[in-house]
């Protein structure tokens, strides 16, 4: 089946304590991103990659870091995280950075930093 | 810059009745132009886009929506509600031009209520 998934689903942490929630997609996709959920804001870009090696900031980086070693993975890492971080995440991918291309979300990553 | 707004944050209808969600965008180039829905505790899923060609779209689960550049809008609209249709409904354009980085815009996102 076709998907992206996310690890772990909840996660509660406290201010300081490094972090890293995975991604990976089974759709041997080029285009990865990351995206914050906030009430009342929709959806923000964190991060995204054009392909493996190639990443770049979104509108809301920081504080947060990725890396692109394998195609079908996309993590996102928290190295020092802080309650304005307590958020919901979702990981997705599409085929290319086209603006047309369909992206596929992931479930989704709730965390809670204390 | 592109921006999306998601006119009213609640919309609540009786089962049966006419789904109207509104999107309004500004952009300086043609949008690509997006439809997703979540579901409690799910991911977005995708309803239906627009990018070339016919400008009213079709989507899953009987949904619609129709491109009107004239008056920047991307409304989705359902005939008859259903209860399964109770969700979180969110617009969004995408970036287009040099700048294309692949980046969703997304509204603020519509909650459907949808009463017996």
């Amino acid at each position: 089946e076709a998907q992206v998934t996310q690890n772990p689903r909840y996660l509660i942490t406290v201010t300081g304590k490094k972090l890293t929630v995975t991604c990976s997609q089974n759709m041997n996709h080029e285009y990865m991103s990351w995206y914050r959920q906030d009430p009342g804001l929709g959806l923000r870009q964190i991060y995204y990659s054009m392909n493996v090696e190639v990443t770049d900031k979104g509108d809301v980086p920081e504080g947060y870091k990725v890396s692109r070693k394998e195609k079908r993975n996309f993590p996102l890492i928290l190295e020092s995280p802080s309650p304005n971080q307590t958020s919901l995440y979702f990981c997705a991918s599409s085929l290319s950075q086209v603006g047309g291309g369909t992206q596929y979300f992931g479930p989704g990553t709730r965390l809670l930093v204390l | 810059a592109q921006s999306v707004t998601q006119l009213g944050s609640h919309v609540s209808v009786s089962e049966g009745a006419l789904v109207l969600l509104r999107c309004n965008y500004s952009s300086s180039v043609p949008p690509y132009l997006f439809w997703y829905v979540q579901y409690p505790n799910q991911g977005l899923q995708l309803l239906l886009k627009y990018t070339t060609g016919a400008t009213l779209v079709k989507g899953i689960n009987g949904f619609e929506a129709e491109f009107k550049k004239s008056e920047t809008s991307f409304h989705l609209t359902k005939p008859s509600a259903h209860m399964s249709d109770a969700a979180e409904y969110f617009c969004a354009v995408s970036r287009l031009g040099s700048s294309n980085t692949g980046k969703l815009i997304f509204g603020q996102g519509t909650t459907l209520q949808v009463k017996p």
